[in-house]
């Protein structure tokens, strides 16, 4: 596709459930960035990804968090047992590389624990 | 640890005028710095790229400039319009594979 897609747009679950959400990158970006934004502040880096390896996870705030991108292309958060204060806009963004191109970035998913 | 600080005030502005944000960093020295805006509900976008062997960087309306002396970047918008309203995200390179460590962002609102 044309741009980073991030599904679900939004996401509800209850507390304790576990949730998994998807980053599509652009076709072809080497390097996959998961970022945390909370209401009213900048992302937060959790992980980053080049191709399929797992470069930088200095980021997740606790070992329910886990990410994964299998063959070098979409990726996954899990975040397992929800907690409230998981809720925020989780951002994938992605590219051919950072330190010339910038990212490019998703909508996000909303994630709202209740 | 290391630290970065934007305008925590939303900034407000006549259009038409030059609006300047501010972005400082303590505790690291980044090779580059980026400049994104976010409108609400959307993810960051890219504008601008400066190298820290770069004084300024000019795109269309969009200057910006980097001190490494004052550890301070400042990105103006020259002529502001009312579409320029948003939130504009500083983000310094921590040197470490081209992950980037963002600001608070300034939110900008320009008034026709």
């Amino acid at each position: 596709g044309a741009g980073v897609s991030q599904s679900p747009r939004y996401k509800v679950a209850k507390r304790g459930q576990d949730v998994a959400l998807r980053c599509d990158p652009i076709s072809g970006h080497v390097s996959l960035f998961w970022y945390q934004q909370a209401l009213g502040q900048g992302p937060e880096f959790l992980t980053y990804f080049q191709n399929e390896a797992q470069l930088d996870k200095s980021g997740l705030p606790s070992d329910r968090f886990f990410a994964e991108r299998p063959e070098g292309s979409v990726s996954t958060l899990k975040i397992q047992r929800t907690q409230q204060e998981d809720s925020a806009v989780y951002l994938c963004a992605s590219s051919p590389d950072a330190e010339v191109y910038g990212y490019t970035f998703g909508s996000g998913t909303r994630l709202t624990v209740v | 640890s290391q630290k970065i600080e934007q305008n925590s005030e939303a900034l407000n502005i006549q259009e038409g005028k030059t609006a300047t944000l501010t972005c400082n960093y303590t505790n690291y020295s980044p090779a580059y710095l980026q400049w994104y805006r976010q409108d609400p509900g959307r993810g960051p976008v890219f504008l601008l790229l400066i190298r820290e062997n770069e004084k300024e960087k000019r795109k269309e309306r969009l200057k910006v400039t980097f001190d490494t002396t004052l550890k301070q970047s400042l990105f103006h918008i020259t002529a502001s319009q009312p579409a320029d309203s948003a939130t504009y995200l500083c983000a310094p390179s921590p040197n470490q594979g081209g992950k980037l460590i963002f600001g608070q962002g300034t939110e900008l609102s320009v008034k026709p």
